[in-house]
This record gives C-alpha cells, sequence and structure tokens, in this order.
C-alpha cells in the first residue's frame, strides 16, 4: 500500500488561510469516507484534527475543516496562529483493511 | 482521563525479538480496537497494526505481516505487540493509539510512545 500524497511544506502568515491536500487511489481515500487528519508537534505524540472527512473533535478549534472530492482530501485552517505551526497526516482506511497516512506536511507560520 | 502507557521498547539486536506492552485507562478498553503506529526518527507516521474490541480480528501491514503479533488482554486493560525476527528498518516510536470508533480509525487518544532500535 503506497503512502498517500501530501506536499512537504506549506506556510502562511498569521491571520491568512492555508490548505493541505492528501492524494490517494479508488481504494483509499476515494472510496470511504474515512479519511483523517492529525497535529503533530515535535517531540510529541499525534493529536486527531478531522475525522470522517470532516468531523472535528470536541475542543478542536473550528479554524480547522476538512473536505474531499475524488481521490483526494484537503484540510483547510483559517486564522492561522503560531501554535498551529507543526507537522500535519492524513490517513485514510483502504480496502485492504489497514490505514495509510500520508508522508506529512510541515505547516510554517511565518 | 485516558491514558495510554507504552513499555517494553530498547536496543535489539537484528533478528530478535521484543514484546511491548500498551497499559490503557480511563474508559472501557474491551469496548475500543486499539492499534500499533510507528514513527522512525525523522520520518512520518506508519500504521503498523490493529486488533478488534474482542481480540477476534487482527490487522497488519505487508511490512511486519508474519513477523509481528498483536494480541489483547482486555482482562488487564493491556494491547501487546510480539515483535519478531527485527529488522534495522523496525526502528522507531512505536505508539498505541485507542480508535474513536470503528475497526482501525481515527485514533482520537495516542501514548507517549515507546522506542525500539534495532541494531548490532
Amino acid at each position: 500500500q503506497s503512502a498517500l500524497t501530501q506536499p512537504a511544506s506549506v506556510s502562511g502568515s498569521p491571520g491568512q488561510s492555508i490548505t493541505i491536500s492528501c492524494t490517494g487511489t479508488s481504494s483509499d481515500v476515494g472510496r470511504y469516507d474515512y479519511v483523517s487528519w492529525y497535529q503533530q508537534h515535535p517531540g510529541k505524540a499525534p493529536k486527531l484534527m478531522i475525522h470522517n472527512v470532516s468531523n472535528r473533535p470536541s475542543g478542536v478549534s473550528n479554524r480547522f475543516s476538512g473536505s474531499k472530492s475524488g481521490n483526494t482530501a484537503s484540510l483547510t485552517i483559517s486564522g492561522l496562529q503560531a501554535e498551529d505551526e507543526a507537522d500535519y497526516y492524513c490517513g485514510s482506511f483502504t480496502s485492504s483493511y489497514t490505514l495509510v497516512f500520508g508522508g506529512g506536511t510541515k505547516l510554517t507560520v511565518l | 482521563e485516558v491514558q495510554l502507557v507504552e513499555s517494553g521498547g530498547g536496543l535489539v539486536q537484528p533478528g530478535g525479538s521484543l514484546r511491548l506492552s500498551c497499559e490503557a485507562s480511563g474508559f472501557t478498553f474491551s469496548s475500543h480496537a486499539v492499534s500499533w503506529v510507528r514513527q522512525a526518527p525523522g520520518k512520518g507516521l506508519d500504521w503498523v497494526s490493529a486488533i478488534s474490541d474482542s481480540g477476534v480480528n487482527t490487522y497488519y501491514a505487508d511490512s511486519v505481516k508474519g513477523r509481528f503479533i498483536i494480541s489483547r488482554d482486555n482482562s488487564k486493560n493491556t494491547l501487546f505487540l510480539q515483535m519478531n525476527s527485527l529488522r534495522a528498518e523496525d526502528t522507531a516510536v512505536y505508539y498505541c493509539a485507542k480508535v474513536r470508533e470503528g475497526i482501525i480509525d481515527p485514533y482520537d487518544y495516542w501514548g507517549q510512545g515507546t522506542l525500539v532500535t534495532v541494531s548490532s
């Protein structure tokens, strides 16, 4: 199972919006609405930010939103804040009953 | 408060074995699937294995199938990963993660991780 494709890095200024893409195949992202997004700060465990494409867990800021079109899912962060600087990973359930992650995207807040 | 505490990591020679444990608390362990996810130094997340709430169903990444065995003891709220025939590429921080709902993801709680180093 190949990893999902994410941009290696994205950046934005405080207050701006950014979008991170996550491209898979018809066997994972395109087949199921089981796409999740995780935030990871250096030296810390990942944190669930979005599940089932667009659902936010309790306690996650509404500045984070998710969507999907075809084989590509997206995470949008609006009103960028310094604390959003982190690595972001998408993950998708697959037709092989496994989970596949993206390679990760480093978000820099300028 | 949900807590997941991994243990059992360490240095092991190529071809060796190691057993990881993950002690869970703060939720009804027997009602949730749980997984192992690893992260090599400086690299991204890599899904390893998952086990259903009852322990009947198990799932593995191709890279570990036939070498790793996931199991759980619901009476002790503990998840295990038996790792055999270890290779240098298995070197990583191993996280256990609780599945919010469903079989394999999403993961709403993660442990702090335990480092496994495979080297001679």
